[in-house]
């Protein structure tokens, strides 16, 4: 059963990187059917799409964050990390790494979720 | 960007009755090319992140209880839970994949017991 799991910092500085690692288990990164996303949630709010990436390395990017976004992948680690520079307290989330589908941008496997707070 | 609109914002129903929830893009996400309306449902239970329950609008994921159901076609959508369960307790989000260089999701609806 595919498994991802997010890692990286819960709490950054203002103005600096926020860095997350998303593992998956149970299944093959190397797939030409699924792309690799970012999904963020800011406390009490709804769903945000950040960025995603394929195993060679296509990616796309939410318009109002590309600007601060970087997506890359290591299928030799099975992972694929979210880079987000210059950061405020308005990208405090809980941030989703997700599977999704290649052939329609829809997510059917979610991590659990990782808190990062921005605070000094 | 294609907004998505839910409604309501919340909902309490009673055990075993019917929950429906809206959803509505701000253009069409019906394609032509294959007559398929390129929307997703996802339950969250508190404390969990999203489950997929629906893809191409009505098309159930696995695993879905039937008890859900998925509609609509071209701006309006409906989600149903045709008798509510105490493990239905949830918010429920609509994402549109029409416009795939800007995913985007509605508001949610948060579904609870009355």
């Amino acid at each position: 059963q595919l498994q991802l799991q997010e890692s990286g910092p819960g709490l950054v500085k203002p103005s600096e990187t926020l860095s997350l690692i998303c593992t998956v288990s149970g299944g093959s990164i190397n797939s030409r059917n699924h792309y690799w996303a970012w999904i963020r949630q800011s406390p009490g709010k709804g769903l945000e799409w950040i960025a995603s990436i394929s195993y060679i390395e296509s990616t796309y990017f939410n318009p109002s964050l590309k600007s601060r976004v970087t997506i890359s992948i290591d299928t030799s680690k099975d992972h694929f990390s979210l880079s987000l520079k210059s950061v405020t307290a308005a990208d405090t989330a809980v941030y989703f790494c997700a599977r999704e589908i290649f052939t329609a941008s829809y997510f059917d496997s979610w991590g659990q979720g990782a808190l990062v707070a921005v605070s000094s | 960007d294609i907004v998505m609109t839910q409604s309501p914002d919340s909902l309490a129903v009673s055990l075993g009755e019917r929950a429906t929830i809206t959803c509505k893009s701000s253009q069409t996400i019906l394609s032509s090319s294959n007559n398929q309306n390129y929307l997703a449902w996802y339950q969250q239970r508190p404390g969990h992140p999203p489950r997929l329950l629906f893809y191409w609008a009505s098309t159930r994921a696995s695993g879905v209880p039937d008890r859900f159901s998925g509609s609509g076609s071209g701006t309006d959508f409906t989600l149903t839970i045709s008798s509510l369960q105490a493990e239905d307790v949830a918010v429920y989000y609509c994402q549109q994949y029409f416009s795939t260089r800007a995913l985007t999701f509605g508001g949610g609806t948060k579904v609870e017991i009355k």
